[in-house]
């Protein structure tokens, strides 16, 4: 089974602040990777998939790089909305793995 | 638009068989591609997959539970149904279905159900 390690644990930021998330797979997923947001109390949303491509309704401030087995989600400028947690999940191979998290906290 | 629904039973006792049943719309589970799954989150934690069903009737499900689990899909009721049997406390959870697309990722999902476990 492919493992998802998502770095930092949590991280404290500040409204405007740019802030990145890595997510490293334990073997190459190529491209086959997806980011959500999920804000308390409610189910997550998809932010970007295949590593990069952005869903549609999502504000540019959020992009997604890597391939392989290394990845990071990029948040340009940081909105209220957006002090939340965030998961990468790998669809390479079954099971479609999550990581553990990123809790994105006010400082 | 795609809206997704989960239901079920919200308090089963230990060792029982959960049956939740996801009730969608927006989108036909017979066309290519096409796939809906089950997640959970136990309260505070991480999201957990646990299982998927695709529109030709392939079906993977999560190794660690994969002796427990049988997903199913009723394509005329729009409906896919998670049982896991020999409910446990550590299956507490909020359980959730999303509609996969055929770029992957889960971009719609349910509001989810929580399911606590406890005699």
């Amino acid at each position: 089974d492919i493992q998802m390690t998502q770095s930092p644990s949590t991280l404290s930021a500040s409204v405007g602040d740019r802030v990145t998330i890595t997510c490293r797979a334990s073997q190459s997923i190529s491209i086959w990777l997806a980011w959500y947001r999920q804000k308390p109390g409610k189910a997550p949303e998809l932010l970007i998939y295949q590593a990069s491509a952005l869903q549609g309704g999502v504000p540019s401030r959020f992009s997604g790089s890597g391939s392989g087995t290394e990845f990071t989600l990029t948040i340009s400028s940081l909105q209220p909305d957006d002090f939340a947690t965030y998961y990468c999940q790998h669809y390479h191979s079954s099971p479609y793995t999550f990581g553990r998290g990123t809790n994105l906290e006010i400082k | 638009q795609i809206t997704l629904k989960e239901s079920g039973p919200t308090l089963v006792k230990p060792t029982q068989t959960l049956t939740l049943t996801c009730t969608f719309s927006g989108f036909s589970l017979s066309t290519s591609g096409v796939g809906v799954g089950w997640i959970r989150q136990p309260p505070g934690k991480a999201l957990e997959w646990l299982a998927l069903i695709y529109w030709d009737d392939d079906k993977r499900y999560s190794p660690s539970l994969k002796s427990r689990l049988t997903i199913t899909k009723d394509t005329s009721k729009n409906q896919v149904v998670l049982t896991m049997t020999n409910m446990d406390p550590v299956d507490t959870a909020t359980y959730y279905c999303a509609h996969r697309v055929t770029t992957g990722g889960f971009d719609c999902w349910g509001q989810g159900t929580l399911v606590t476990v406890s005699s």
